[in-house]
């Protein structure tokens, strides 16, 4: 079975400043990973997905990630955050195996200030 | 591309009630999912479908759930009875296998945001 541990529930931060939200997954098997964006009374959107090979994955509206197999990390990075990225961010893992059964994180909130 | 369209967006209803919630998947896509959102319990799997079999309903709360595909372009979640604790947002996605391959993203919809009083 597969779990996904985001460890902060809220990270607050001001305009312009760099943004880290960490995550970390547990598999006893080989995994896709996902980060996905959720805005206020919508539905999940894709961010960005790692299935293979460069552990650097650059995903939409500046975001990236790192894949770390040894710590069994998948951490989403923004250099500099904007306003617009208020909003909760879900990493979600699936084995590579076969099937499409995802697991998602309890979920971030970012909250950017002014 | 239309995306995932989930009806309705608002759902409010008598405790007891029957209540449908519905799910046109995006054209081409052969899996469909049925999530649930609280502030609980995050977001979980209900249940999912491959060409409109069920695959994996192990997530389905109680025997109160059910879930059809009668075709590719229509589902539906239903609850009867209806209880206070099942509200919630409940999503919707689809995704699409390609050559045995799995690493396709969700495509989700907007959600059906369900009160029970």
């Amino acid at each position: 079975a597969q779990s996904v541990t985001q460890l902060d529930s809220q990270v607050p931060v001001f305009e312009e400043a760099p943004v880290e939200l960490r995550c970390n997954y547990s598999s006893s098997v080989s995994v896709y990973l996902f980060w996905y964006v959720q805005y206020p009374n919508q539905g999940l959107q894709l961010l960005l997905k790692y299935l293979s090979g460069s552990t650097l994955v650059k995903g939409i509206n500046g975001f990236e990630a790192e894949f770390n197999k040894s710590q069994t990390s998948f951490h989403l990075r923004k250099p500099s955050v904007h306003i617009s990225d208020t909003a909760e961010y879900f990493c979600a893992v699936r084995p590579n195996t076969g099937g499409f059964k995802t697991i998602f994180g309890a979920g971030t909130r970012l909250f950017v200030k002014a | 591309d239309a995306g995932v369209i989930q009806s309705p967006r608002h759902e409010v209803t008598e405790m007891g009630q029957e209540v449908t919630l519905r799910c046109k998947p995006i054209s081409g896509h052969d899996y469909l999912f049925w999530y649930r959102q609280t502030m609980m319990r995050g977001l979980e799997l209900l249940i999912y479908f491959n060409n409109n079999v069920p695959i994996d309903d192990s997530g389905m709360p109680e025997d109160r759930f059910s879930a059809k595909m009668p075709n590719a372009s229509f589902s539906t979640l239903k609850i009867q009875p209806s209880e206070p604790r099942d509200s919630a947002v409940y999503f919707c996605a689809s995704s699409a296998s390609h050559l045995g391959s799995y690493n396709s993203p969700l495509h989700f919809g907007n959600g059906t945001r369900l009160t029970v009083t």
